[in-house]
């Protein structure tokens, strides 16, 4: 079936320096890339998403790539804080011909101080 | 996310017994989504519904029930629990299929 693989499953930096997260996806009908921060305990929340008609988007410390051809986008968190220690889901959509949302498996990202 | 709610928020029940849970939502959004979470698999799709009386099957439909009569709320029923149904289910909604989705509280469910 289709899936989405997402890497790495932890990742843990210090503060100020960058994450990124990656993320494949295998069904060529998604076209819709959202992610998801979810803190312990919380329910998920969008921090960024990304359309199939557009390569990258940036909202402040944070920005997503996508690369249609190759099947693949990532995210990018720069100036890393200790309060962006959570885990983190990307998600592939596809609403043609039926509806279809695909998570990865998540990252656990812990900055340390 | 006030405007999506979840009841229960904890269930302990046993094998066999009818679970129903509960979601609601205030912004009259036309989608409607049903997720389980377990470690190692993220989040999977169980069941969505694109408009009152509108439903369709995810990634992982089995062993579950769902109905939309009205637009607010999305109740999904577990008819027979069985242990691999100890998840943690979010709810959640989104104005399109190609919108954010806002996801309720959780209920975190014990089948014993």
């Amino acid at each position: 079936g289709e899936n989405v693989e997402q890497h790495p499953s932890t990742l843990s930096v210090q503060e100020g320096d960058s994450a990124v997260i990656k993320c494949t996806y295998s069904d060529s009908a998604s076209n819709y890339f959202p992610w998801y921060k979810q803190e312990l305990g919380k329910r998920p929340q969008l921090i960024i998403d990304i359309r199939s008609n557009v390569g990258e988007k940036k909202d402040q410390r944070i920005a997503v790539t996508l690369n249609k051809t190759a099947k693949h986008f990532s995210l990018h968190i720069t100036e890393t804080q200790p309060e962006d220690s959570a885990v983190y889901f990307c998600a592939a959509i596809a609403d043609t011909g039926g509806f279809k949302t695909i998570f990865g498996a998540g990252t656990r990202l812990f900055v340390k101080a | 996310d006030a405007g999506i709610t979840q009841s229960p928020r904890y269930k302990i029940t046993e094998t066999g017994r009818q679970v129903t849970l509960m979601c609601h939502q205030t912004w009259s959004h036309s989608y409607m989504f049903w997720y389980r979470q377990d470690l190692g698999h993220g989040l999977r799709l169980i069941y969505y519904s694109a408009a009152a009386d509108i439903t369709d099957k995810g990634e992982v439909p089995d062993g579950y029930v769902v109905s939309r009569s009205k637009t607010e709320n999305f109740p999904l029923t577990l008819e027979s629990a069985t242990r691999s149904q100890t998840s943690v289910y979010f709810c959640a909604s989104s104005g399109s299929s190609k919108e954010t989705q806002y996801f309720g509280p959780g209920t975190r469910l014990l089948v014993l």
